[in-house]
């Protein structure tokens, strides 16, 4: 089955460290994304990525790193810079320009 | 700018009620893309549908209905006959025409179907 597979699922950083989310993808779509929803809010974007070995800030990108090194995967590095990382995590996908994004089941992430 | 407002936090309504989520856009472009997505409590965003500025049709699907109405930047969802499995939380997004593929979505509204 094609899709989109986040792991973890949950996901516990002490104060400090560096965390990296991985989202991996078999849909073979040229663009990937990530995205940070806090409780009650929308999403925002914090990284994408419209091909390999190339990838843009989002809205909130301060704290967070990407690589692209492959068109399946999209890993996402939460680093000691981002303040308050304890949020849920998605990852997406699209094919082409416009089009509908498929998600992961995300990544919670808490900080311990 | 680009902006969308979904002005309800949180609905409940009883199985069976007809429901409606509201959803308010602000843009610029005169060419965008409107979007409804499904938040089940599983946690992946299901997508529903995609408008396109051009398109003021309103679509129904099954259970589901959207109304577009350009004249008041609105995209409006309706479930009728509401079940349990509705309940989610539902996110109105937008993409601008130079956007590329970037979605701003509003703040989601959460339904709760009670049996």
């Amino acid at each position: 089955d094609g899709g989109i597979t986040q792991s973890p699922k949950y996901l516990f950083r002490k104060e400090g460290q560096n965390v990296t989310l991985s989202c991996e993808q078999n849909l073979n779509h040229d663009a990937m994304y990530w995205y940070r929803q806090d409780p009650g809010q929308g999403l925002r974007l914090i990284y994408y990525s419209q091909i390999v070995n190339d990838f843009q800030k989002g809205d909130i990108a301060e704290g967070y790193s990407v690589s692209r090194e492959k068109k399946e995967s999209f890993p996402l590095t939460v680093t000691s810079a981002q303040k308050n990382p304890t949020a849920f995590y998605l990852c997406a996908s699209t094919e082409g320009l416009r089009t509908e994004a498929f998600f992961g089941q995300g990544t919670r992430l808490t900080v311990v | 700018a680009q902006k969308v407002t979904q002005a309800q936090t949180e609905i409940s309504v009883v199985e069976k009620e007809d429901v409606t989520l509201d959803c308010v856009y602000e843009t610029r472009d005169t060419t965008y893309y409107l979007f409804w997505y499904k938040q089940p409590p599983s946690g992946e965003l299901v997508f529903l549908i995609r408008r396109n500025s051009f398109d003021e049709q309103n679509e129904i699907s099954g259970r589901y209905s959207w109304n577009f109405q350009k004249s008041t930047s609105s995209f409006n969802f309706t479930i009728t006959a509401s079940q349990v499995v509705d309940s989610a939380v539902y996110f109105c997004a937008l993409i601008e025409n130079n956007a590329g593929n970037m979605l701003t979505f509003g703040g989601g509204t959460r339904l709760m179907v009670k049996p």
